[in-house]
Order: C-alpha cells, then structure tokens, then sequence
C-alpha cells in the first residue's frame, strides 16, 4: 500500500532555476494539497485540488503552478527557485471533499535553494 | 485572521504523566472537523485523532482524547500516561465544510518532550 508518494525527497536548486515536485496518491482520493513547512510558521497552504481539473490558491501561492490532469497525480512546480521557497513540502490527499476525513501526507521534500 | 491558534511552543512533560496541548480554532462554519497530527523526528505526519463539530462526545483514541469546548472554540489534546516515544510537535489542524472548499489550515504547533 503505498499511499502518498512525493519524489525527490532531497533537493537542492540554484536560485532561478525550476523544478516539478512529483505527488502521487493510488487510494482514489479526491481532494490533494501542498504544504510548505517553515520553523515557527506550522504547515501553510500553497495550492490545493478537489478533483482532476480543478484547482485553487492556498495561503502562499505566489512562485508555484500546480495542475491535475488526474486523480492520482498533483505536481507542484517551482517556476523561478528564490532562496525564500527553501522549506520542507509536503503533499497531502483525502478520500472526499467532506469534513469528517482525515489527511494523509507523503514523506515530505527538503527543498534547499541556494 | 489566523484561524488555527497553537499557543505553547514548546511544552516538557515527566514521562507517565497526562499533559494538554491546546488548541483553539476560528470559523464562522456550522461543518467543520478539527484534527490533531504527531510529527517526530524523522518528519512524516501521522494522523492522531478527530472530532466533528457535530459530534457530542469528546473523541477518544487509546491514550489521546480531544477536549472538545464548542463554544469556546477549543480542541485540546490531552494524552495520558506520556510515554519518552510521544517527544514529537503536535499540530492542530481544522477543515472546514460550509464553503466547499474543504481545505486543511493548520497551527504553528507544539513542540513536546517527554522527560525520562
């Protein structure tokens, strides 16, 4: 079972280049999401999805795209690498749209833009 | 307007011991589920407990229980018995439903360690 996969676990960019961080989910889950992690600052939206084709802005969008063309795949690209988007992301999805579910989270990604 | 409120950055508890992470939550929706998630060490998020706004009785899972204060708006966590495995930062999480949207906002968290 492998739930909620986010490749690469590690990476480290240069300032301006970008990059596509892969999330896979294989439960059906409607709804997915990204987070960043920053000490102090507790897990911020950045984008979220409540089903293939449909998307939205979270707290911190702003230097990230994302898209879903399916409903196991929601990948998060950073366009133009600022030191400000090193964070650890994490990519959570859910079985519905409705309150009572919990989330589930892949392992994360350790993002270090130099 | 924050609407996730963790306000003990860091708390130290004798291990055996009960101890409350609080939690209080701001929402204008009549739907909505608060969640409590362990993060150790080594990063991933595990899942602890859940409660509805709906629910009557406070939910319970093995030794986390979450105090449930509707009108003040609080989602506690307490965990009995503190065992040294349970060092780890807690967040609080609330997904509310009225808007459709169904999106998770967390806290800042609570760093706990349990001391031996």
């Amino acid at each position: 079972n492998a739930g909620v996969t986010q490749t690469p676990k590690f990476q480290v960019l240069k300032t301006g280049q970008s990059m596509t961080l892969q999330c896979a989910q294989d439960m059906n889950h409607e709804y997915m999401s990204w987070y960043r992690q920053d000490p102090g600052m507790g897990l911020r939206l950045i984008h979220y999805s409540v089903g293939a084709g449909i998307t939205d802005q979270g707290e911190v969008p702003n230097g990230y795209n994302v898209s879903r063309s399916t409903t196991e795949d929601f990948p998060l690209r950073l366009l133009s690498a600022a030191p400000s988007q090193t964070s650890v992301y994490f990519c959570a999805s859910s079985y519905s749209s409705e309150g009572n579910t919990e989330a589930f989270f892949g392992q994360g990604t350790r993002l270090t833009v130099v | 307007a924050q609407k996730i409120t963790q306000t003990q950055p860091g708390m130290f508890v004798q291990e055996k011991e009960a101890v409350t992470l609080d939690c209080t939550y701001d929402t204008s929706d009549q739907s909505y589920g608060l969640f409590w998630y362990k993060q150790p060490s080594s990063g991933e998020m595990i899942f602890l407990i859940y409660q509805g706004s709906y629910d009557e009785q406070n939910a319970t899972e093995g030794r986390y229980s979450l105090n449930f204060q509707k009108a003040r708006k609080s989602a506690n966590l307490v965990i009995s018995a503190s065992q040294l495995g349970d060092s780890a930062m807690y967040f609080c999480a609330m997904r509310e439903g009225d808007s459709g949207t169904y999106k998770y906002i967390f806290g800042t968290g609570t760093r706990l360690k349990v001391l031996a």
